[in-house]
């Protein structure tokens, strides 16, 4: 069983929809956690990152961290055509290391 | 405030043959990682490094080596080149040496290396 799951996709949704994209993990030691997005031939560009569980909030996007599930979720509000793209979840341990263990990624696909 | 360069983007070698990719982190971090990303296995740890020091290894053989320079720029080399190696190389780097509010990790464009 891999240490954190995402489901591949892909997601196809219309202009202007909320999408949704969850992980899963099973090592309760993470503590730090990020929603990468990776556009076709390009590096991982970081959206969001959380350290605690509850909400936080950036312009159109919303991370939502629930330790006692073990479960995270990136939420996209009007999503637009220009959000097409990989999101992939990342999770970090604590101490002296910055180790990052990566979701499959999730297509995404936003129909004009 | 330039970000993660890696060189060369795209390469070609034949199978038996090494490799050596080459990053330079974000001006003032110390703290370098690799990743290989291929489709069926996705985005995996390579390793880490941190003033020079190479901290953290994954699960990948021997032939896959690494190091970082004074001036924290890093190199990863991969010998005896096989079919599977084809993949995109990511280095990432970032300010500290752990986890923090502050310690964003960035990654750069990558390396695409396709053995034939």
């Amino acid at each position: 069983q891999k240490e954190v799951e995402q489901d591949p996709g892909p997601l196809s949704v219309p202009e202007g929809a909320i999408v949704s994209l969850n992980c899963t993990y099973s090592n309760s030691a993470f503590q730090y956690f990020m929603w990468y997005r990776q556009y076709s031939r390009k590096g991982p560009e970081l959206l969001m990152y959380t350290y605690s569980s509850g909400n936080k909030e950036d312009g159109r996007f919303t991370a939502q961290v629930d330790k006692s599930s073990k479960y995270i979720s990136l939420f996209i509000r009007d999503s637009q055509p220009s959000d097409s793209a990989t999101y992939l979840c990342a999770m970090r341990y604590g101490g002296a290391t910055n180790k990052l263990i990566f979701g499959t990624g999730t297509l995404l696909a936003v129909q004009p | 405030k330039a970000g993660v360069t890696q060189t060369p983007r795209y390469l070609i070698k034949t199978r038996g043959q090494q490799v050596t990719l080459s990053c330079s982190p974000i001006s003032g971090h110390r703290s370098v990682s690799w990743y290989q990303q291929t489709p069926g296995q996705g985005l995996q740890f390579l390793f880490e490094y941190f003033s020079e020091t190479q901290r953290n290894k994954g699960n990948f053989p021997g032939r896959f080596s690494g190091r970082q320079f004074s001036n924290s720029r890093s190199e990863m080399n991969v010998s005896t080149l096989e079919l599977g190696d084809s993949a995109l190389y990511l280095c990432a780097s970032s300010l500290l040496g752990q986890g923090g509010s502050g310690n964003t990790i960035y990654f750069g464009e990558g390396s695409w290396l396709t053995v034939v």
